[in-house]
């Protein structure tokens, strides 16, 4: 079945370090985001991509990387300039086109140590 | 601030009753997406509303969108323990100029209790 595997499930981050969060589709979708949810809260988009080696900064970008090198693959790090980095993180992709809905992962839920 | 908010953002009801959840938003939209997330989980996609469509059916679910009135809403009748999650709406506004970029709302989050 086609779908977005988002991993790890749970990560902890220590202070000073880097951690990088695995986005993986195998949906063929050109455009891929990274989103930031905190409790009871919407979703802010951090970084989106629309195809390979191209991505752009969201409403929140400040503190967090994306690569995107790959169609399948588009990987945010959050840096240890994030100083409030524990939240919920989901990545999703769409269908290059309007009228197309987002597919979602299951989330990586980050926390510091 | 938000294009999309929700309202209630809470709400509970028993079993067998139906739920409305309702979502205003700002500018005008090619389309209006409802989402569904169960605790810890990622939004898995309910319906999608064109902005030419006034309505919208699957299954137990029914989207109503008035684009004169910038609000959508959301029926769930005869709601079941399982449909307890939180309900999110999602406008896009213009793909090609917006690079597929959908804004989120705050979401209602709907308890059935049995």
């Amino acid at each position: 079945d086609g779908g977005i595997t988002q991993s790890p499930k749970y990560l902890f981050r220590k202070e000073g370090q880097n951690v990088t969060l695995s986005c993986e589709q195998n949906l063929n979708h050109d455009a891929m985001y990274w989103y930031r949810q905190d409790p009871g809260q919407g979703l802010r988009l951090i970084y989106y991509s629309q195809i390979v080696n191209d991505f752009q900064k969201g409403d929140i970008a400040e503190g967090y990387s994306v690569s995107r090198e790959k169609k399948e693959s588009f990987p945010l790090t959050v840096t240890s300039a994030q100083k409030n980095p524990t939240a919920f993180y989901l990545c999703a992709s769409r269908v290059p086109e309007s009228n197309q809905p987002q597919h979602f992962g299951d989330g990586t839920r980050l926390s510091i140590l | 601030s938000q294009q999309g908010e929700e309202d209630p953002q809470a709400l509970s009801i028993q079993e067998g009753e139906n739920a409305t959840m309702n979502c205003s938003y700002k500018t005008s939209i090619n389309n209006l997406q409802w989402y569904r997330q169960n605790s810890g989980r990622g939004l898995v996609h309910l319906i999608l509303i064109r902005s030419n469509e006034r309505e919208k059916h699957s299954g137990r679910l029914r989207v109503t969108l008035d684009t004169s009135k910038k609000s959508s809403s959301l029926l769930i009748t005869a709601s079941r323990a399982a449909d307890t999650a939180s309900y999110f709406c999602a406008t896009d506004i213009s793909f090609f100029t917006n690079a597929g970029k959908s804004t989120f709302g705050d979401g209602t989050t709907l308890t059935v209790k049995p």
